[in-house]
């Protein structure tokens, strides 16, 4: 049973915008989650991290935001660049292994 | 960069034939990880090996087996390839990064069995 779900398989956005990927949970006891882009032929690459301390951390123009009591998580890219432009998993980890999501794939638009 | 490699990246093998794919890390790190990635899975954990000579198995573990003799080399061996297991598979280490430990990948291996 898929403990991280990313429900949108894919995602369009224009260049400038905000782009929102989001990301639920179900196990209470992940304390760790993270977000990982990925471009074609190419392995996923770590891009920002959220500890279940927290519910915001931001990098630039990545932030991502924490709703334990929801379960959910999102990762808001501001302004979206057609760089941006790849698969985006999420993660989450009970300090033992990690989890990971389906993936969306998000396409920016120039 | 977390300094992994995979080999081969491509290969074309056949149903029943012996397969291993090797990841080489050059940083000394404990934690070593096999994943695959199917459309509609993303990844799932096959094995993982945190130290020499100790490894266990992960999600999907069936049908694969691994070996670490030294530190910065992971073989994962598909003993007898079956068209399920055509996939892409990526090696990962673990490292401090973001706030704690994160797991770093390598570019992945494209296997297709026929």
């Amino acid at each position: 049973d898929q403990q991280v779900k990313q429900n949108s398989p894919s995602l369009s956005v224009q260049e400038g915008r905000i782009s929102i990927l989001n990301c639920d949970y179900t196990n209470s006891m992940f304390d760790y989650f993270l977000w990982y882009k990925k471009y074609p032929a190419e392995g996923p690459t770590f891009l920002i991290s959220i500890s279940s301390i927290k519910d915001k951390n931001e990098d630039g123009r990545f932030t991502v935001f924490l709703n334990k009591s929801a379960k959910h998580l999102s990762l808001h890219i501001v302004p979206s660049q057609p760089g941006d432009s790849a698969v985006y998993f999420c993660a989450a980890s009970d300090g033992n292994q990690f989890y990971f999501g389906t993936g969306t794939s998000l396409t920016v638009i120039p | 960069d977390a300094g992994i490699t995979q080999s081969p990246r491509h290969k074309v093998t056949e149903t029943g034939t012996p397969v291993t794919l090797r990841c080489h890390q050059t940083e000394n790190h404990r934690y070593m990880y096999w994943y695959r990635q199917d459309p509609g899975h993303g990844l799932r954990l096959i094995h993982y090996s945190y130290g020499v000579k100790d490894t266990d198995k992960g999600e999907v573990s069936d049908g694969y087996s691994v070996s670490r003799s030294k530190t910065e080399d992971f073989l994962l061996t598909l003993e007898s390839a079956t068209s399920s297991q055509t996939s892409v598979y990526f090696c990962a280490i673990s490292a401090i990064g973001g706030v704690q430990e994160t797991q770093y990948f390598g570019p992945g291996t494209r296997l297709l069995v026929l």
